[in-house]
């Protein structure tokens, strides 16, 4: 158990709707990062949050977005969904290590 | 973009210790080495991390060159449970910073 909690573990959804992940680090940790992972794809960092600000940003789409809440849990949000945003979403918390949650598999029907 | 360098691929024989390289030329003075693994799709797990004197835990050894230019990540009897996909990071000692994940190398066990 790396102490990384992340909601939905699974999720079925249509063309044009919107979700939310939702992850909760572990105790003490800062830094929430999210990463999509596609099939048979490596990590695709998405975005970072310290402390409640955007730290850094990779290749996350304009449909999506996420925030840090003031008791440090994250969620990302993912909006006008289209076939090729199924994949794991994996969301990740740091002080001097990271830790990854389970991960959230999206498939868009 | 990753600031490491490693062979996309691996096998190594059930048993016998598995050596896998990075290359990190362009590290600098504050910047640690990480080893992270994905089993299959699992989140990634954490290995071993380092600054400039080798590591070792229970799971592995780090073995860092002196000019800190590459390492190597050593399972020292690898078991077909070893068989993942692994990553080397470099990441400054800031924990604000991030960890960048590049495509890393897939191990195969071989039996």
């Amino acid at each position: 158990d790396s102490g990384v909690t992340q909601t939905p573990k699974h999720l079925i959804t249509a063309t044009g709707q919107r979700v939310t992940l939702r992850c909760s680090p572990r105790s003490g940790d800062l830094s929430v990062y999210w990463y999509q992972q596609s099939l048979d794809q490596g990590l695709q960092f998405l975005i970072q949050y310290y402390n409640g600000e955007e730290r850094a940003k990779g290749n996350i789409l304009e449909r999506f977005s996420a925030q840090q809440f003031p008791d440090l849990h994250s969620e990302l949000n993912l909006s006008s969904l289209e076939l090729g945003d199924s994949a794991l979403y994996f969301c990740a918390s740091s002080g001097e290590k990271l830790f990854f949650g389970e991960g959230s598999r999206l498939t868009v029907l | 973009d990753a600031k490491t360098t490693q062979p996309p691929s691996m096998d190594c024989a059930e048993g016998r210790a598995a050596n896998l390289p990075c290359n990190h030329s362009t590290i600098s003075g504050n910047e640690y080495v990480y080893w992270y693994r994905q089993i299959h799709s699992q989140g990634p797990q954490y290995i071993i991390h380092g600054l400039k004197n080798n590591e070792t835990n229970e799971m592995a050894s780090l073995i860092i060159t002196e000019d800190r230019k590459s390492s190597t990540l050593i399972l020292p009897h690898a078991t077909l449970r070893d068989t993942a996909v692994y990553y080397c990071i470099v990441r400054g000692y800031n924990y604000g910073q991030n960890f960048v994940f590049g495509p890393g190398t897939r191990l195969s066990v071989l039996p």
